[in-house]
Formats: structure tokens, C-alpha cells, sequence
């Protein structure tokens, strides 16, 4: 079946401006998370969603980072007036399925998308 | 905290050759999953394996073989008679089981280069 799939692949734009990255997780995986890839930080975490839910919003870098997940499905990730620092790879991943008292599902990832702040 | 260790950034071997790929971890909590996953220069994370802690069994899948051990919080990986396609960033993390959002702490990685 079709895997994580995430758009843009690649993304250039200029200091201030906005951007919406796109994620579309793999059919019926409930559970849904955003990762940030970038060469100072490795991997970081940045947000999860069960179903629509995203219970914590405290790994995102700044208020600047918003995630909206909507009928359990698609996801986007907003930065608004994007700084240099923000050029990163940008990873979502999902999983079958992530209560609170439950183990964690493997979770299969997208191809990221490249963000380039000029 | 939570926290993966691969303290080796870079390793280079010679095709056919065998290569441990290190990982260290740690964690409070008793009950805690370990993955590895690779990243092919094409920049895909690709799922390898995954193991709960109470299954210390080591575990072998073709060429790739996994050994698990809680005394030294260690999750070592090792390729035997490595292939020029190994050539990746290969990940380890960490994850609750328990009473968190399941997000995967990872380590900084390691490159792996196989030369022909």
C-alpha cells in the first residue's frame, strides 16, 4: 500500500514569509508525528496527533509553529515569518495506532520536506 | 531524561567486511522500546527493527543481526559481509511505553560508508 507521502518535497522562501507543509500518513494509522531534521540538531521531535488531538504542543521550537491534523487524516505544519533557523527537514511519521497507556507502534516515515529560509 | 548515545559519527569498511554499529541508551523507565532505522542518501527513514525491553533475545534477519543488552544499555547493530547498498545513516532511538505521546528519541546517527 502507499506509504507516508509529504509535499512539498522542496521548499525555498524568503525570511518573514509563511509556509504550510503537508502530510498525508499512511490509511488508518491513527497516531501522527512531525519531526525536525537539521545538521546542529539531529532529530528532534516536535508534535503528535491521536486522531485530531495533539494532547502536547510543547516540542514545537517556537510560537511561531502551529499543527493542525484534520479527519484523522492530513496534517499541516505552519510556520509563519520563518527565520534562517528554520531551514531544516521536516519528517512526519505515522503509526496504526497510540493511546496514552499503550506501547508505541512503529512508525513509518514520509520523505521529508527540504525548507530552505533565504 | 531519555537519551540514545552512538558515539561513532563516521565508520568506513571494505565490501564483504563486518560492521558494529554502536548504541547506548537511557532511560528511568523499566518498560521502553529501542528501534534502528536507515537513511539512504535518498533521505527516507527506513524502519529496520523494533524491541521491547523485556525481549532480550538477540535477533538476526539475513545479513543484519541485533544484540540486546540491559546490563550495558546497549542495542548494538552489526552487518555482516557488508554491501555497498548498506551505505546510510543509520539511527537508533528510544521510546516510552507508557503514559507519553510514543515519540522517538533518537541518537545523532552514524555513516556508514562501504567502499567496493
Amino acid at each position: 500500500g502507499a506509504g507516508v507521502s509529504q509535499s512539498p518535497s522542496n521548499k525555498v522562501t524568503e525570511k518573514g514569509k509563511d509556509v504550510e507543509l503537508r502530510c498525508d500518513p499512511i490509511s488508518g494509522h491513527t497516531a501522527l508525528y512531525w519531526y525536525r531534521q537539521s545538521l546542529g540538531q539531529g532529530l528532534e521531535f516536535l508534535i503528535y496527533f491521536q486522531g485530531n488531538s495533539a494532547p502536547d504542543k510543547s516540542g514545537l521550537p517556537s510560537d511561531r509553529f502551529s499543527a493542525e491534523r484534520t479527519g484523522g487524516s492530513v496534517s499541516t505544519l505552519t510556520i509563519q515569518r520563518t527565520q534562517q533557523e528554520d531551514s531544516a527537514v521536516y519528517l512526519c511519521a505515522s503509526s496504526l495506532a497510540r493511546g496514552l497507556a499503550g506501547p508505541p507502534d512503529t512508525q513509518y516515515f514520509g520523505p521529508g520536506t527540504r525548507l530552505t529560509v533565504l | 531524561a531519555q537519551k540514545v548515545t552512538q558515539a561513532q559519527t563516521e565508520i568506513s569498511v571494505v565490501e564483504k567486511e563486518d560492521v558494529t554499529l554502536d548504541c547506548v541508551y537511557e532511560t528511568r523507565d523499566t518498560t521502553y522500546y529501542l528501534f534502528w532505522y536507515k537513511q539512504p542518501p535518498s533521505g527516507e527513514l527506513v524502519f529496520l527493527i523494533r524491541r521491547n525491553s523485556f525481549d532480550e533475545q538477540n535477533e538476526i534477519s539475513g545479513r543484519y543481526s541485533w544484540n540486546f543488552q540491559k546490563s550495558t544499555s546497549s542495542f548494538n547493530f552489526t552487518i555482516t559481509a557488508s554491501q555497498v547498498v548498506d551505505s546510510a545513516v543509520y539511527f537508533c532511538a528510544l521510546s516510552e511505553a507508557w503514559g507519553s505521546q510514543g515519540n522517538l528519541i533518537f541518537g545523532k546517527g552514524t555513516k556508514l560508508s562501504v567502499k567496493p
